[in-house]
């Protein structure tokens, strides 16, 4: 089935320091979602890209959408305590039709220190 | 802002037993899924539902999953004979249809089988 590569798997960085993590995919995808879950908690969307090249920012964020289309990555600029959690990408599943349903990479863990 | 409602947060039961995990989607949703996360992997997708029906069905999901959506705004899995291995987070999610926007899981129901 389609996988998503997700890297790196874990990141601990400190407190005002930028990020950057990818996700890649040996087919392609229409459509690459970012999503952060929190302890405990389901997926938070936080970007969602639709077109090849795309570059789409939400606050500290900014994600784009590889020209391939096979691969995409986040960037969070100026990390927060708050940004600790686990990133996700996700993209639809090729033969998925109309039922909307995902495939999710492994997720990277972000750890930031104070 | 609207937010897909998921009960009980966390369940535990004995191995064999049947268990019933709901959800609420977002009231003018009209696709519904169900995903599983074991703990420390990546999030997989179960089930879709889409007029009252299941649209897509993972491997997962073999005969002892079932959906329903028995009223207006509930939407239920049913595990019928629960293994230790079905102990996961498990997550229900709703979209409005024609696309990712508003995609939206709940914080999801741990369900632990011992």
């Amino acid at each position: 089935g389609q996988q998503l590569n997700q890297s790196p798997q874990s990141m601990f960085i400190q407190e005002g320091e930028d990020v950057s993590m990818n996700c890649t995919s040996s087919s392609i995808f229409n459509t690459w979602l970012w999503y952060k879950q929190d302890p405990g908690e389901g997926p938070v969307l936080l970007i969602a890209l639709y077109k090849a090249g795309e570059l789409t920012s939400n606050g500290r964020l900014t994600a784009q959408f590889g020209i391939t289309r096979k691969d995409s990555f986040l960037n969070i600029s100026a990390s927060i305590p708050s940004d600790v959690g686990i990133y996700f990408c996700a993209g639809p599943v090729v033969g998925g039709g109309s039922n909307y349903k995902l495939t999710f990479g492994k997720g990277t863990l972000l750890t930031v220190n104070p | 802002e609207p937010e897909v409602t998921q009960t009980p947060s966390h369940q535990v039961t004995q191995m064999g037993q049947e268990v019933i995990l709901r959800c609420v989607p977002i009231s003018n949703h009209l696709y519904f899924y169900w995903y599983r996360q074991i703990l420390g992997q990546k999030v997989e997708f179960l089930v879709s539902f889409y007029n009252n029906e299941i649209s897509e069905k993972s491997e997962i999901f073999d005969d002892q999953f079932s959906v329903e959506r028995p009223d207006g705004s509930n939407f239920t899995l049913k595990i019928r004979s629960t293994k230790l291995e079905d102990s996961a987070m498990y997550f229900c999610a709703s979209t409005p249809g024609g696309g990712f926007y508003g995609y939206t899981f709940g914080s999801g129901t741990r369900l632990t089988v011992v």
